[in-house]
């Protein structure tokens, strides 16, 4: 199974601030077709997992365009260019290159 | 615009059977592979299994936790997929959410909660 490694696990930032998550998958999320099935999900509290980025830098409808994705291989980044209280959650990246699909332990996202 | 909805969920024994609906609308439900995410009280997103669309015959994948006695089915003149949970075991409680792949599971219903307690 391809474990995947998020840190950190928990990121106190301040309103306004930038924030980053790192993914590291255990092997290469590159499928044979060509495309890297890497995602990132933000959860927040008491609300069902919402898509966020797909395919590593591809943002889902709607999502602010503070949010961006980028990686490559098995190294993947998420990063909030200023963060808002709404972004106040667990994120999570998740790989569907390979069966069984797996997703990262979450980061908290909090405010200082 | 598309609509996921869990249902079944509930209190059940240890060793006993649940079966979970997900009632879709908005698409053409068909065409689409959908896929079964848990989530235990406090715990992170656990991937639980997927079944494919019409076009490939509806073949399944699932976890290994669940292998064997999880079955992901669907009724497409319905729009419904279906997760039948059977020989449910303590650790098999977690909200359960249906969501809709396109190449990723952009579409996510509310979830219902599997509670496996005695």
């Amino acid at each position: 199974d391809i474990v995947m490694t998020q840190t950190p696990l928990s990121s106190p930032v301040t309103l306004g601030q930038p924030a980053s998550i790192s993914c590291r998958s255990s092997q290469s999320l590159v499928h044979s077709d060509g495309d890297t099935y890497l995602s990132w999900l933000q959860q927040r509290p008491g609300q069902p997992p919402r898509l966020l980025i797909y395919k590593i830098s591809n943002r889902f409808s709607g999502v602010p365009d503070r949010f961006s994705g980028s990686g490559a291989g098995t190294d993947f980044t998420l990063k909030i260019t200023r963060v808002e209280a709404e972004d106040v959650g667990v994120y999570y990246c998740m790989q569907a290159t390979q069966f069984p699909w797996t997703f990262g332990q979450g980061t908290k996202v909090e405010i200082k | 615009e598309v609509q996921l909805v869990e249902s079944g969920g509930g209190l059940v024994q240890p060793g006993r059977s649940l079966r979970l609906s997900c009632t879709a609308s908005g698409f053409t439900f068909g065409v689409y592979a959908m896929s079964w995410v848990r989530q235990a009280p406090g715990k992170g997103l656990e991937w639980v299994g997927f079944i494919r669309g019409k076009a490939y015959d509806g073949t399944t994948e699932y976890a290994a936790s669940v292998k064997g006695r999880f079955t992901i089915s669907r009724d497409d003149s319905k729009s419904i997929a279906y997760l039948q949970m059977n020989s449910l075991r303590t650790e098999d409680t977690a909200v359960y959410y249906c969501s809709r792949y396109v190449g990723y599971l952009g579409d996510w219903g509310q979830g219902t909660l599997v509670t496996v307690s005695s």
